[in-house]
């Protein structure tokens, strides 16, 4: 069964730092990768999302990503983080199996934390 | 920008009785989605519809869940029997069409309290 790995469940970074979220997959024939920020009591709003082509892409808010498929690794980056990028960071992935309606399985989250 | 709505917004229940939680999806999509997050933990995929039936459920997804599209606009979640562990946050989304290459767009969720 497919898999999404986030191994860091806090991190904390200081304003105006870079920042890199982890994230590993399974196995899985054709991925499709997301990363989702989820604010306190509110829902799941899409950053960005990896399908095909070039394997560095662009999200919103300054983030981008980058798929590496020998390391089953689709890593978030932002190179300078703001007070407001303090939220749960959710990694998720869904494999084209064919079925067209296959769900997304999501990671764990990283719980972003800025210091003034 | 169009969103996918959900109501209401806080459910609280008792154990045993039946729950009913509503989403409108983004009007020109085609798949829907129900997920649901305890609190502390991961978002997990509970059911996918598409074309009047499910296309694809996980193993949370037991008898006591059901989903309908009673009217072309709304998609429901029904909970039969609630239990306390059925208390989470659950979240609707929907995604445009038959192309694999449409991100899923998210509500805000209902948070449902089983008492």
């Amino acid at each position: 069964a497919q898999s999404v790995t986030q191994p860091d469940i806090h991190i904390t970074v200081s304003e105006g730092a870079s920042l890199e979220l982890r994230c590993n997959y399974s196995y899985g024939a054709t991925p499709y990768l997301f990363w989702y920020v989820q604010s306190p009591g509110q829902g799941l709003q899409l950053l960005l999302k990896y399908f095909s082509g070039d394997t560095l892409v662009q999200g919103i808010k300054g983030f981008e990503a980058e798929f590496k498929r020998s390391q089953s690794s689709f890593n978030l980056r932002k190179p300078s983080v703001h007070w407001s990028d303090a939220a749960e960071y959710f990694c998720a992935v869904s494999f084209d199996s064919g079925g067209g309606a296959d769900g997304l399985t999501f990671g764990k989250g990283t719980h972003l934390i800025i210091q003034p | 920008e169009p969103e996918v709505t959900q109501t209401p917004s806080h459910q609280v229940t008792q154990m045993g009785q039946e729950v009913i939680l509503r989403c409108v999806p983004i009007s020109n999509h085609l798949y829907f989605y129900w997920y649901r997050q305890i609190l502390g933990q991961k978002v997990e995929f509970l059911v996918s519809f598409y074309n009047n039936e499910i296309s694809e459920k996980s193993e949370i997804f037991d008898d006591q869940f059901s989903v309908e599209r009673p009217d072309g606009s709304n998609f429901t979640l029904k909970i039969r029997s609630t239990k306390l562990e059925d208390s989470a946050m659950y979240f609707c989304a929907s995604r445009p069409g038959a192309v694999r290459n449409q991100p899923q767009h998210f509500g805000d969720g209902t948070r449902l309290s089983i008492l």
